[in-house]
C-alpha cells in the first residue's frame, strides 16, 4: 500500500518562512496535496500538485516536487500566527487519499 | 467548490449505543467518502459510499460496524454501531468534486467529533 511520510513538528518565528517536508512511496501517485487542519476544525485544501510538475507558486505558498526522489515540500513565506495548524501531506493516484501523520506548525512571536 | 455540511458536529455517546452521522452536500457528486481521525493520529479511509448500491469498505472495516448510506447524489450516512471507547475520534465526509476547467480534488466536511465513554 501506499506510504506518506512527514516529520511531526515544526516551530518557527512569526515573519519568517516555513518548509514541511513530505515524502511517498507511490510511484503511480498522480496528484499531491496538501492540507491544513486548525484546532477543532476539518480539512481545508491548501493547494495541490500534478505529478508531471516540479512547483507551484500561490500567493504565500510554494510546492515543490522531486518525483524521481517522490519528495513534496510546501513552504510558506512570511508566516503568520493563523498558519498554526497540523498540516498533512496526501498522495493519490485515483480516488483514494493517504494521508501523512500531518506536521503541527506553532508559529512563535 | 463544494460546501459540505456535517451534523451533529459533535456528541458523547454511551458504550454499546449507536449514532448516525448525516453528511449534505450542496452540490450532486459521483462519490463520496467516510474518513477517521482517532486522537493525535492522521486520516483513515473507512469507506465508498456508492449511490444505489453498497458501500465500498477498506480493509479493518466491516458493514455491521460501520453501515452507510448514500440515498441520492448529495446525502449520505455513516452509522457507528454498538459503540466502544476506541470508537472516539472524529469522522469526516468527503467528496471528490470535479471543478469546471480544473482539476479534480477532494473536499472535506467539517467533521463530527465523536467521545465514547
Amino acid at each position: 500500500g501506499e506510504d506518506v511520510e512527514q516529520s511531526l513538528f515544526l516551530s518557527v518565528r512569526e515573519g519568517d518562512s516555513s518548509v514541511i517536508n513530505c515524502t511517498y512511496t507511490d510511484s503511480s501517485s498522480t496528484y499531491l496535496y496538501w492540507y491544513k487542519q486548525e484546532p477543532g476544525a476539518g480539512l481545508q485544501l491548501l493547494t495541490y500538485i500534478f505529478s508531471n510538475m516540479d512547483m507551484k507558486q500561490d500567493q504565500r505558498l510554494t510546492v515543490l516536487l522531486n518525483k524521481k526522489d517522490k519528495h513534496l515540500s510546501l513552504r510558506i513565506a512570511d508566516t503568520q500566527t493563523g498558519d498554526s495548524a497540523i498540516y498533512f501531506c496526501a498522495e493519490s493516484n485515483d480516488y483514494k487519499l493517504s494521508f501523512g501523520a500531518g506536521t503541527t506548525v506553532t508559529v512563535r512571536a | 467548490s463544494a460546501v459540505i455540511s456535517q451534523k451533529p458536529s459533535r456528541d458523547i455517546c454511551q458504550r454499546g449505543t449507536s449514532l448516525t452521522i448525516q453528511c449534505q452536500v450542496d452540490s450532486q457528486v459521483t462519490m463520496m467518502f467516510w474518513y477517521r481521525q482517532q486522537p493525535g493520529q492522521s486520516l483513515t479511509l473507512i469507506a465508498t459510499a456508492n449511490q444505489g448500491s453498497e458501500a465500498t469498505y477498506e480493509s479493518g472495516f466491516v458493514i455491521d460496524k460501520f453501515p452507510i448510506s448514500r440515498p441520492n447524489l448529495t446525502f449520505s450516512t455513516l452509522t457507528v454501531s454498538n459503540m466502544s471507547p476506541e470508537d472516539s475520534s472524529i469522522y469526516l465526509c468527503s467528496v471528490f468534486y470535479r471543478e469546471e476547467f480544473s482539476f479534480n480534488t477532494q473536499y472535506f466536511g467539517p467533521g463530527t467529533r465523536l467521545t465514547v465513554l
